[in-house]
């Protein structure tokens, strides 16, 4: 069946980094744009980035431009945030998504378990 | 920036028909798509495309959308589908969702 499965949340100091990985299963991965999609605590969703199949196409949230990083292996079935220069609000629970149809009109599913990123000193 | 607006709670009794709206300056003129998070759980989508279902989404759950409003509507409401629901819909190359609204089956 589908499968996203997020790793490397944990606790980070402000001004830190660290990278997300989300491993794809159970479909064609490069036929795919890919999602990464936040919650802080208690609070709504919030787009963060989003990657077309064949990495041509990218985009952010204005919220991390400049400070996150989407890539994708498509060899490895993976997705990746790098995040860098965090800030307390970035603490959040980061799901990867699988795009369907095409960026700009599309919707997100499945949606991943998460993994959750805190930032705090 | 583009802004979709949902109010912040629905309540229901049960076997009764709610109705979640989802606001936004001509959002009639783009696709917009509900999910359903259940707590501790992630988001699941349960319509697409303004009124398209999932497989495996119950008939009960049904979306419109025109003018300025989409709506998510749950007929005869069970005690399963107390959630969280968020719509969402692209503006240009970004991803909006609205604050949610959280839906009580008393």
């Amino acid at each position: 069946q589908v499968q996203l499965v997020e790793s490397g949340g944990g606790l980070v100091k402000p001004g830190g980094s660290l990278r997300l990985s989300c491993a794809a299963s159970g479909f064609s991965f490069s036929d795919y744009y890919m999602n990464w999609i936040r919650q802080a605590p208690g609070k709504g969703l919030e787009w963060v980035s989003y990657i077309s199949s064949g990495d041509s196409s990218i985009s952010y949230a204005d919220s991390v431009k400049g400070r996150f990083t989407i890539s994708r292996d498509n060899a490895k079935n993976s997705l990746y945030l790098q995040m860098s220069s965090l800030r307390a609000e970035d603490t959040a629970v980061y799901y990867c998504a699988r795009g369907i149809a095409s960026p700009g009109a599309g919707w997100f599913d499945p949606w991943g378990q998460g993994t959750l990123v805190t930032i705090s000193s | 920036s583009y802004e979709l607006t949902q109010p912040p709670s629905v309540s229901v009794s049960p076997g009764q028909t709610a109705s979640i709206t989802c606001s936004g300056d001509k959002l009639g003129d783009k696709y917009t798509n509900w999910y359903q998070q259940k707590p501790g759980q992630s988001p699941v989508l349960v319509i697409y495309q303004d009124s398209r279902r999932p497989p495996g989404i119950p008939e009960r759950f049904s979306g419109s959308n025109s003018g300025n409003t989409a709506t998510l509507t749950i007929s005869e409401t069970q005690a399963m589908d107390e959630a969280d629901y968020y719509c969402q819909a692209w503006d240009s190359r970004t991803v909006v969702f609205g604050g949610g609204t959280k839906l009580t089956v008393l």
